[in-house]
């Protein structure tokens, strides 16, 4: 498959490892977060969201922080597997003072598992 | 499967020409939204329809249109083709907006 991005940050993990992808977004008034994958050769898909009203919401396998004071947020995998390989967005809605009404994506990070 | 589909998967033409890109979204949602990724530009909105209007526009080019019809299908129209219009073009669509977005599978145009 092709590469999405060549001039990604990448995060290389060990195989059984924590991952931890950050982002730093850009609108104080969005409102809604959302982490989506990328794997080599398909569209992004959806991991977590979360809203502003919560700092921490759990899935399988994955943790999104969300720090409104400095306006970051993170992405934590457990236990980083091999097929976790791929590209992270998060995204931002801008919220609902956006006119444009859009998602903004974030430029992306590469996830490398290392064997 | 996302649930979202989009034909053809790849698509390569000439400059100057014009080409159709087809979306079909995900059953029950209203919203449609079109990106553009290329290697070093991300993920890059165009538009977005919902319930067969135009709701948003983003960093979409004027050679470029899109439309959403009856039955929530929605076409991008990409003229004029330049060589620097190679990349990937996705759909996504939503319940509704600042709903989560499903991706399509994406077409993949190279205009030689």
């Amino acid at each position: 498959g092709e590469s999405v991005g060549l001039h990604l940050p990448t995060l290389s993990v060990q195989e059984g490892d924590n991952s931890i992808i950050n982002c730093a977004y850009s609108n104080s008034a969005s409102d809604y977060f959302i982490w989506y994958k990328q794997e080599s050769g398909k569209g992004p898909q959806f991991i977590i969201d979360i809203r502003s009203n919560m700092d921490k919401r759990q899935g399988q396998r994955v943790t999104v922080l969300l720090n409104k004071t400095v306006k970051h947020l993170s992405l934590q995998i457990a236990a980083t597997q091999p097929g976790d390989s791929a590209v992270y967005f998060c995204a931002e809605n801008g919220g609902y003072d956006n006119r444009d009404d859009k998602i903004i994506f974030g430029k992306g990070t590469r996830l490398h598992i290392l064997p | 499967d996302s649930g979202v589909t989009q034909t053809p998967k790849h698509l390569i033409t000439a400059t100057g020409q014009r080409v159709t890109l087809r979306c079909s979204p995900r059953s029950g949602d209203l919203s449609v939204y079109w990106y553009q990724q290329s290697l070093d530009q991300g993920l890059q909105f165009l538009i977005q329809y919902y319930n067969g209007e135009e709701r948003a526009k983003g960093n979409i080019l004027e050679r470029f249109s899109a439309q959403q019809f009856p039955d929530l299908h929605s076409e991008l129209n990409l003229s004029s083709l330049e060589l620097g219009d190679s990349a990937l073009y996705f759909c996504a669509s939503s319940t509704g907006p600042w709903e989560t977005q499903y991706f399509g599978p994406g077409t993949r145009l190279l205009v030689l």
